[in-house]
Parts: structure tokens; C-alpha cells; sequence
């Protein structure tokens, strides 16, 4: 059975870099083809779409995040990473990290359980 | 503002059906990608209850059911029972933005 676990600092101070590795167990994060992906919900609101890693290190963002986002892979680690940088109250939020069961242009079958992340002096 | 559009609640008593919408787009519903539906409980990770419009995950009762037509989705609960109160959110992708798109999410009561 797959399973997903993030990890990271639950505290990052504003216009600092948020960083979280989501470890994936049960499963290689490198079977071909791979399509993976990072979604947050802050307090209160929806769930937001962050990114998408795929095929050979491919990447898709959220157009409103695309300018802060780095979604990358270790595959020696069976691991994927989420940073955003320049992080202000507004990103505080449950983050989330799932595998697509398909494409990209599917949807998410396997959900980490979430880590909550504040962003506060 | 999401890009897919849900009512904020609905409600039912047990045992009725209850449908959810989901209106979109002909960037999203509309282009013929598969739409997905979540049931969130608070505190966990969301579960996939519809996938590729009206398929089941094993182990999804059939008590869920979804349909499409167009630039809209629906997702049905028929029999609703007291643990199906939870959150529900639709999802596709958008060939506009380039990626996946959620609706803001519905809150189901069971009265």
C-alpha cells in the first residue's frame, strides 16, 4: 500500500523560504510514468492546487504561485520537495502532498496526511 | 474565487439523496477531462470518492454516484448516512491555467 508523509518546519517566518519533503513509502516514486503533486488549504478556505512533478522532472504550477514555487525530486530518496519563497501570513495553510493516479490531467488517488504550516514572526 | 463553482452547503436528512454541483468551464468540465470528487473529514486527508466523471474506487460504496453533462458535474448520495457528513470538493484540470483546478468545496450536513 503507498503511503505519503510530509515533513518539515510547522513555523517559517514571513519572506523566508517555506521548505517540505513529502517521503513516499510502499512504492517507487520513479516508476515510470510518475505524476506527482502538492496542494494546500488554508484555515477556514478550499483546497488550493500548488504543482505538479512528472515524467522526467517536469513541472507544473499555479499560475498565482508560479513566481515562488519550486517543486523538485530525489528519486535516491524516493522523495519529492515543495519550497516557496517569500512567504507571507496568506500561505499559512495545511499543505498537502498526493500522487495522481494518472496524468496530470487526472485526479489524486494516494494524500499525505497534511502538515500545518504557519507563517508568523 | 475558484474556478470551479459549488454550493457552499447542502443538507438532507437520513436515508434521502442529496446531489452536489459543480459548474465549470470549456477550459475544464467542459474539455472533456475527467472530474474528481473528495470527501474531507477535518484533520484528514482527503479521500477520492469519484474519479474519470462516475468511477469508484474499490471500497467507495455505491451510495455515490457521479455524472457530467457539458460544463457541469453532479455528485449523488443516495441513502445518506450520519458519517457522510464531511466536506465534498470537485476537481479537473484546466487547459486556461495549465493545471488542476478545485471547486471551493460543499458542506454536507445530515439533519
Amino acid at each position: 500500500q503507498l503511503q505519503l508523509q510530509e515533513s518539515g518546519p510547522g513555523l517559517v517566518k514571513p519572506s523566508e523560504t517555506l521548505s517540505l519533503t513529502c517521503t513516499v513509502s510502499g512504492g517507487s516514486i520513479s516508476s515510470s510514468p510518475y505524476y506527482w503533486g502538492w496542494i494546500r488549504q488554508p484555515p477556514g478556505k478550499g483546497l488550493e492546487w500548488i504543482g505538479s512533478i512528472y515524467d522526467s522532472g517536469s513541472t507544473q504550477y499555479n499560475p498565482s504561485l508560479k513566481s515562488r514555487v519550486t517543486i523538485s525530486i530525489d528519486t535516491s530518496k524516493n522523495q519529492f520537495s515543495l519550497k516557496l519563497n517569500s512567504v507571507t501570513a496568506a500561505d499559512t495553510a495545511v499543505y498537502y502532498c498526493a500522487k495522481y493516479y494518472d496524468s496530470v490531467k487526472s485526479g489524486f488517488d494516494y494524500w499525505g496526511q497534511g502538515t500545518l504550516v504557519t507563517v508568523s514572526s | 474565487q475558484s474556478v470551479l463553482t459549488q454550493p457552499p452547503s447542502v443538507s438532507g436528512a437520513p436515508g434521502q439523496r442529496v446531489t452536489i454541483s459543480c459548474t465549470g468551464s470549456r477550459s475544464n468540465i467542459g474539455a472533456d477531462y475527467g472530474l474528481q470528487w473528495y470527501q474531507h473529514l477535518p484533520g484528514t486527508a482527503p479521500k477520492l470518492l469519484i474519479y474519470g466523471d462516475k468511477y469508484r474506487p474499490s471500497g467507495v460504496p455505491e451510495r455515490f454516484s457521479g455524472s457530467k453533462s457539458g460544463t457541469s458535474a453532479s455528485l449523488a448520495i443516495t441513502g445518506l448516512q450520519a458519517e457522510d457528513e464531511a466536506d465534498y470538493y470537485c476537481q479537473s484540470y484546466d487547459n486556461s491555467l495549465v493545471g488542476s483546478v478545485f471547486g471551493g468545496g460543499t458542506k454536507l450536513t445530515v439533519l
